[in-house]
């Protein structure tokens, strides 16, 4: 099973506009990491925002904030007035809490275009 | 402080060859990681460095290696190239072994087998 399911491949905001890509992630570990980054052209990964398992409050980091549903696994990244700059892929990402400290599971991504 | 730095940037290799990537971690981070990123299979786990010690390795055949030296600095290397090697390879750095500690990324080695 995959740990970690993006399905929304693509899609369109309008600049200033909020937007939601979803992220749906399997796991039985009990103390896990959820992560987003951002992939801009560049192929350079940048760290957006994380969400810990046991954290009571959904995360959040200027424009960007998690949407934290544990019982439904599930992690969106809510991005708030919309930039142009914001087109890019975005990947969500876990690391459970076991021997693989530093092995994470990336998504397939979304690629979010931001229309002027 | 300087970034995660990859060399080279981009590489052109025949099938049947053999490439050394590079990946200099953030100074005074000690754990170093290795992904292929593919547009057909995504980002993918190849192995992880600790204190010059492999801990994890991915799903990949042996064509696949990889090493870090006492300065931190690690480099992967991939034998006898195929042309389903062709990818993105990342390199990311992260100075602890705790959950929530991020990985830093490089810009990554675009590899392209002819």
């Amino acid at each position: 099973a995959q740990k970690i399911t993006q399905t929304q491949p693509g899609m369109f905001v309008q600049e200033k506009e909020a937007v939601t890509l979803d992220c749906t992630y399997d796991t039985s570990d009990p103390s896990y990491g959820l992560f987003w980054y951002k992939q801009p052209s560049s192929g350079e990964m940048i760290f957006l925002i994380y969400q810990g398992s046991y954290d009571q409050q959904n995360a959040t980091e200027g424009r960007y904030s998690l949407n934290f549903q544990k019982a439904r696994k599930s992690a969106n990244l809510v991005i708030s007035a919309s930039q142009l700059g914001d087109s890019a892929m975005y990947f969500c990402a876990m690391r459970e809490d076991s021997y693989n400290f530093n092995k994470f599971y990336f998504g397939s991504g979304t690629k979010l275009n931001v229309k002027p | 402080k300087a970034g995660v730095t990859q060399t080279p940037r981009y590489l052109i290799k025949t099938r049947g060859q053999q490439v050394t990537l590079s990946c200099s971690p953030i100074s005074g981070h000690r754990s170093v990681s290795w992904y292929q990123q593919t547009p057909g299979q995504g980002l993918q786990f190849l192995f992880e460095y600790f204190s010059e010690t492999q801990r994890n390795k991915g799903n990949f055949p042996g064509r696949f290696s990889g090493r870090q030296f006492s300065n931190s600095r690690s480099e992967m290397n991939v034998s006898t190239l195929e042309l389903g090697d062709s990818a993105l390879y990342l390199c990311a750095s992260s100075p602890r072994l705790s959950l929530n500690e991020k990985l830093f990324f490089g810009s990554g080695t675009q590899l392209s087998v002819l």
